[in-house]
């Protein structure tokens, strides 16, 4: 069964270094996303990217937060000086309904990477 | 807005025992709902949506879930709990005019004891 995966599983930095986080989606999916879990918290949404562009963003998405499709098969998301309240589990997802069809997309979801910041 | 509330952080069953995890929604259009299950180490896995179809909706591992429009709800319920169940679920709900965005709750972790 196609999966999404992410690397790394787990990334320790320190406070203030750049950090990239890299996912390969399902080949055939439009649509790309990245939520994040901080310890204990909900799965948030962050962003959301179709068409090699940004279609909505959260709150959270800030400045500090890129996204990119470099190659055609990786996504990524860069954040540019981390923070310790950036540490949590991040995920990626993909989903391949177009979205001119009627009907929910489906997220299928990588196993996450978990970044700390010290 | 929409939102997912979970009732309970933490449910315990005995193996082979009902299992009922608590959802409610709150949408303003009608919702898209969704049941996620994360094992240990693992992402999240699709258990079972509802797209506004039938409102009983049947998904993997013999688990289902029932929309209730009156109630708000879209509680996940297995007749025989297994020890293979033992992981976090997550309720979410997606809005049908912007189908990518899932809104989830705060998670169930599900204890199977024997």
């Amino acid at each position: 069964e196609p999966e999404v995966t992410q690397t790394p599983s787990h990334q320790v930095t320190q406070m203030g270094q750049e950090v990239i986080l890299r996912c390969v989606p399902i080949s055939n999916h439009l649509y790309f996303y990245w939520y994040r879990q901080i310890l204990g918290q909900k799965v948030e949404f962050l962003v959301s990217f179709y068409n090699n562009e940004i279609s909505e963003k959260s709150e959270i998405f800030d400045d500090q937060f890129s996204v990119e499709r470099p190659d055609g098969s990786n996504f990524t998301l860069k954040i540019r000086s981390t923070k310790l309240e950036d540490s949590a589990m991040y995920f990626c997802a993909s989903s391949g309904r177009d979205r001119r069809l009627s009907g929910a997309n489906v997220l299928t979801f990588g196993a996450g990477s978990r970044l700390t910041v010290l | 807005a929409q939102s997912v509330t979970q009732l309970g952080s933490h449910v315990s069953v005995s193996e082979g025992a009902l299992v009922l995890l608590r959802c409610n929604y709150s949408s303003s259009v009608p919702p898209y709902l969704f049941w996620y299950v994360q094992y240990p180490n693992q992402g999240l896995q699709l258990l079972l949506k509802y797209t506004s179809a039938a409102t009983l909706v049947k998904g993997i591992n013999g688990f289902e879930a029932e929309f209730k429009k009156s109630e708000t709800s879209f509680h996940l319920t297995k007749p025989s709990a297994h020890m293979s169940d033992a992981a976090e679920y997550f309720c979410a709900v997606s809005n049908t005019g912007t189908a990518s965005k899932l809104t989830f709750g705060t998670g169930t972790r599900l204890q199977v004891t024997l």
